[in-house]
């Protein structure tokens, strides 16, 4: 295994289109986060998953926002209607459960350019 | 809420020149991980820090996880041009069992010519 994964790594759009952006973690993982990054800043918290269930989800999430982890593998990211505000750097990280211990391991992100 | 300072914001070195950065939380801490991110790439994960008083190095780097678990450092010896990057600590805080990580605000190490 090499590794977090994520497609598209540049995705460029017109405000009002939907886009998706998929994951996949590090296979034995069973967390699995979505984070937002902004120049200049750290990353932001946006949701997660412990296999397929939807523990948490940041007040950032509007409801424009939807996650999904189907199988408990790979997870995607839809953003509707999108914003010029929702330019950013899309990031995910996955870890394992192990002894409450939380080791997250980043993807190399998706840029979106919302035009 | 829970914070993390981490500094310095940025910090202009020589080649060869040893670097020092740090954080420091408002709350105990049981774990802290120490990430590097290149433009356009997501965080690496450099070192892991699970136990208070643990010292563990990668290479250059070398981490500490402070004995009162409130804080944590990360040293870069003999400093190179592909050292070059926004460093970040998070850290994971006992008062929250959702695992979730607290970030710092990235240090940016930019190396003279």
């Amino acid at each position: 295994d090499t590794g977090v994964s994520q497609n598209p790594r540049h995705k460029i759009t017109k405000r009002g289109q939907n886009v998706t952006f998929r994951c996949d973690p590090i296979s034995e993982h069973n967390r699995l986060y979505w984070y937002r990054q902004t120049l200049g800043q750290g990353p932001e918290f946006l949701t997660y998953f412990q296999n397929e269930a939807q523990l948490e989800k940041s007040r950032l999430l509007s409801d424009r926002f939807s996650a999904e982890r189907p199988k408990g593998s790979f997870s995607t990211l839809e953003i509707q209607r999108t914003e010029q505000g929702d330019s950013a750097m899309y990031l995910c990280a996955s870890s394992a459960d192990r002894f409450q211990i939380e080791t997250q391991y980043f993807g190399p992100g998706t840029r979106l350019l919302v035009l | 809420g829970q914070q993390l300072n981490q500094s310095p914001q940025s910090m202009f070195i020589q080649e060869g020149e040893d670097v020092s950065m740090n954080c420091t939380s408002s709350s105990i801490f049981n774990t802290w991980l120490w990430y590097k991110q290149d433009p356009g790439e997501g965080p690496v994960l450099l070192i892991a820090l699970y136990k208070a008083g643990e010292l563990t190095s990668n290479g250059r780097l070398t981490a500490q996880f402070g004995i009162t678990r409130k804080d944590s450092f990360l040293n870069i010896s003999a400093s190179i041009p592909s050292d070059v990057g926004i460093y970040f600590c998070a850290g994971q805080s006992l008062m929250d069992s959702n695992y979730q990580l607290i970030w710092g605000a990235g240090t940016k190490l930019i190396i003279k010519p």
